[in-house]
């Protein structure tokens, strides 16, 4: 079985420019997770896709965050402008099951540093 | 904000017993506990899952109370390779929302 594919590996931004980041999950897994990975901390979520509806984005900074999953497969997250304290591991993980089984697959992560 | 707590690092030999705690204090009535393993530059990956009691799978075992306040990993017998940090995983309540929550992470360190 494929794992969960992300790109780009690494990018590294100056401030107030934009990036994205794509996730491309496990064949048949409807949950999809984004989470930012600050160094020394646990993941946070920042988004949680069912398919291609959006469960919870509760702790997307939405002034500069903002993420899409096209026909519940791929997803992109984007920052728009990026700050110096965006710089983190961002995290795409999927799920098989619904939410509240949190067993999932993680991708190897995109490494954003904004200078 | 509640939150869940686990020891920031712990030390252990190859071939000892190591047991990790994390503190969930809120979790949903319904929710399960998850543990993971982070390596440096991967991803986390998927240790093992529990709703109560004990589960055990070939690299661990799961202990939860019957309050489900906290949980415990046991890893038998590590090795050199089980260094890395393991996190707990489980919705923490907030604005009404349960939200899958980490904790900071137990960082784990095998000594010869």
């Amino acid at each position: 079985e494929a794992g969960v594919a992300q790109s780009p590996r690494y990018k590294i931004i100056e401030k107030r420019q934009s990036v994205a980041f794509w996730c491309n999950p496990i064949s048949g897994h409807a949950t999809l997770y984004w989470y930012q990975q600050i160094l020394g901390q646990g993941p946070k979520l920042l988004i949680q896709f069912q398919n291609n509806g959006v469960v919870d984005d509760s702790q997307l900074p939405k002034d500069r965050f903002s993420a899409e999953r096209l026909k519940g497969v791929d997803s992109t997250l984007k920052i728009q402008p990026a700050k110096l304290e965006d710089s983190a591991v961002y995290l795409c993980a999927t799920s098989v099951r619904a939410p509240l089984t949190y067993g999932y697959t993680f991708g190897s992560g995109t490494r954003l540093t904004v200078v | 904000l509640a939150k869940t707590t686990q020891p920031i690092s712990m030390d252990s030999y190859e071939g000892q017993e190591v047991n990790i705690t994390c503190s969930h204090n809120n979790i949903a009535t319904n929710d399960y506990i998850t543990w993971y393993q982070q390596f440096p530059s991967q991803g986390p990956r998927f240790i093992i899952q529990g709703y109560k009691t004990k589960v055990t799978n070939e690299v661990a075992s799961l202990f939860i109370p019957a309050d489900r306040k906290s949980s415990t990993l046991s890893l038998p017998r590590v090795s050199l390779s089980d260094t890395a940090v393991y996190y707990c995983l489980v919705g923490v309540l907030s604005g009404g929302s349960y939200i899958p929550t980490f904790g900071r992470g137990t960082s784990l360190i095998v000594h010869p």
